[in-house]
Parts: structure tokens; sequence; C-alpha cells
């Protein structure tokens, strides 16, 4: 079963704008990671928070979580075409922390 | 350092067929996970092997699926027989020792059921 909702499904924007997208789970986590996906190809792991984390950054990536509210944010700053990929959350729960439950995923498109 | 290798990359059968797909993990990496991705969907693990022993298969369906890690390095999938909704894509995931946070994947065996 999936653990996380991702919203919104999909995303299209411009090179240059910011992408936000969220994610919404179930069960107390470890930790939550963010993967991303292009077409055909597998997934890239991005950044990982754990729970007692509320914010991370990598690079143009910033990542944040609520465990009040069970929930995740991914935000990509200044977006490029490259960006384009379908983007997942995944969680690790409590006690069974190498295994991973993903989200439905965004879809994100960015256009020149 | 080489990624998790994957094959084939595409396969086509006809169901009540049967199919094969086989993982070589990043070299050191006792952890290995198999995942099923149904179009439009997130990856679901299927099974996760640490060095050649099962650690988790509650989603396996053992009744047509089955797994082995032979010496703890490469690894097969099988499904037999299959079924149209065994359409997705599979794929191999790897973890290095005491690190199991990431997983590193493959690119995925698209399989076709028709």
């Amino acid at each position: 079963s999936q653990q996380g909702e991702e919203d919104p499904q999909a995303l299209s924007i411009q090179e240059g704008e910011n992408a936000t997208m969220n994610c919404s789970y179930k069960t107390s986590i470890n930790n939550l990671q963010w993967y991303r996906q292009n077409s055909g190809r597998g997934l890239v792991h991005l950044i990982l928070i754990r729970s007692n984390e509320r914010e991370k950054h990598s690079g143009r990536l910033r990542v944040t979580l609520d465990t009040s509210k069970k929930s995740s944010s991914l935000l990509i700053t200044a977006s490029r075409a490259a960006d384009t990929a379908s983007y997942f959350c995944a969680t690790a729960n409590t006690g069974t922390a190498s295994k991973l439950t993903f989200g439905t995923g965004t879809r994100l498109q960015v256009t020149l | 350092e080489a990624g998790v290798a994957q094959s084939p990359r595409y396969k086509i059968i006809e169901k009540r067929q049967s199919v094969a797909f086989w993982c070589n993990p990043i070299s050191g990496h006792a952890t290995l996970y198999w995942y099923q991705q149904i179009l439009g969907q997130g990856p679901k693990l299927l099974i996760q092997f640490q060095n050649n022993g099962v650690v988790d298969d509650s989603q396996l369906p053992k009744d047509r699926f089955s797994a082995e890690r032979l010496k703890g390095v490469d690894s097969t999938l099988k499904i037999q027989p299959a079924k149209l909704e065994d359409s997705a894509v599979y794929l191999c995931a790897s973890s290095p020792p005491g690190l199991t946070d990431t997983q590193y994947f493959g690119p995925g065996t698209r399989l076709t059921v028709l």
C-alpha cells in the first residue's frame, strides 16, 4: 500500500520559476526521503530528512518536515528544463528504517 | 563506481508464460531490494535481502513470484505464470552495509504481459 500521497499529481512551470511539491503520510516515521525519476529510468536519491529535523537544504532543493501534520514539502528553486521528472517521497517507518514506502508521485514539467 | 545493473531492460511475454529478471547490485552492497512499479504509481517493495537472507517478503505474491540471491551478490526475480496485472517496471536497488537509509536504484526492467 502507498504510505505517502503527493500533491499536486502534476505541475507545469516555466524555467526559472520555483516548484513546490507536498507529501502527506500516515504513520510515525524514522526519516522521509525524496527521489527523482526521469522517464524510463530508475530512481535517484535527492535528499533525506530525519524525524527530528525540520528543514534541510541541498543545492537548489529545500525540504521541510512537519511531523505533527505528517507532511513534507520539496521546493526546487530556479527550475531548469532538466528538472522535468517525477518526484516521489518515501518514508522509512519507525522500527523498519531500511524499508521504504513510496508515495504516488508528482509529475513536474519545466518548459523553456 | 558502477551502478546497479539490471537485465533485460524490456520484456514482452504472453500471459501464463514465465519470465526472469536479473540484478547485479553495487559492489559491496549487502542489502538488495526488488520493487514493482505499476504505471502511474510509486514503487512497491516486493522483497528485501540482507546478504543472501530474506529480510522482508511480506508483499511478494508467493504463489507466482520467487526471488533468490545466491552467494549474497546477484539476484533473480521470477514470475511464473505471469498475469496481465504483472505489467510494470521491476526495479532493483541496493544499499551499503550499515547505511541502509539510502537506496541506489538500477534502470529497471519494463515488463509487458499480453
